[in-house]
């Protein structure tokens, strides 16, 4: 069964901190790995992943994938307190083309 | 570029009464999903469009739920009849087609079975 897994589940650290996010995947006929941002109900877009040990970049965020241990991190320089949020990876089978989600990390920055 | 649209926002609703969702993907984008966040928990694929095609609805409760996509644009997602497991956020999100594309997701529908 496919399957992806964050961790950690829940964190919370003070603006200014720097944050990484884990994604571990077991996807058959894996294609990409993405990340999204959830505020309050729909899902942003982030990075889409799909080379591993190329950085993608945006900001203070930023996002590296691991083919050969089925993980990729994002990570969240100089926290701000709008970067709280849920922060969620799937990982993108291919052919079938569906996203199979984690069940999310809740990122809280205290001011 | 306007979003994916959603509604209704929120419903409560009794267990065994039924409910549908409408959405209304962006402009030109084939592929529609509809997928269910149950409260902790990531996205779940219910069911994928291509055009008016069913693509993928393997995870999609047969016995009590339903999706259409008349004409390849619109959609609308029932459930009938509801029970209280069902109560969740319902989101749709569409891409440009079935390739390596983005999904953008619309704001939901929070269902309520009571």
């Amino acid at each position: 069964e496919d399957k992806v897994v964050q961790s950690p589940l829940s964190l919370v650290v003070h603006e200014g901190d720097t944050v990484t996010l884990n994604c571990s995947y077991e996807v058959t006929n894996f294609r990409s790995l993405l990340w999204y941002k959830q505020e309050k109900k729909a899902p942003t877009f982030l990075f889409m992943l799909t080379s591993s040990g190329i950085e993608k970049k945006s900001g203070r965020l930023s996002s590296i994938l691991d083919k050969k241990e089925l993980s990729s991190i994002l990570n969240i320089t100089a926290t701000q307190t709008g970067d709280s949020a849920i922060y969620l990876c799937a990982g993108r089978i291919q052919g079938a083309q569906k996203l199979v989600f984690g069940q999310g990390t809740r990122l809280t920055i205290n001011p | 570029e306007a979003g994916v649209a959603q509604s209704p926002r929120y419903k409560i609703i009794e267990k065994r009464q039924s409910v549908a969702f409408w959405c209304n993907p962006i402009s030109g984008h084939a592929t529609l999903y509809w997928y269910q966040q149950i409260l902790g928990q990531g996205p779940k694929l219910l069911i994928q469009f291509q055009n008016n095609g069913v693509v993928d609805d393997s995870q999609l409760p047969k016995d009590r739920f339903s999706a259409e996509r008349l004409k390849g644009v619109d959609s609308t997602l029932k459930i009938q009849p509801a029970k209280l497991e069902d109560s969740a956020v319902y989101l749709c999100a569409s891409s440009l087609t079935d390739g390596d594309y983005e999904q953008y997701f619309g704001p939901g529908t929070r269902l309520t079975v009571t």
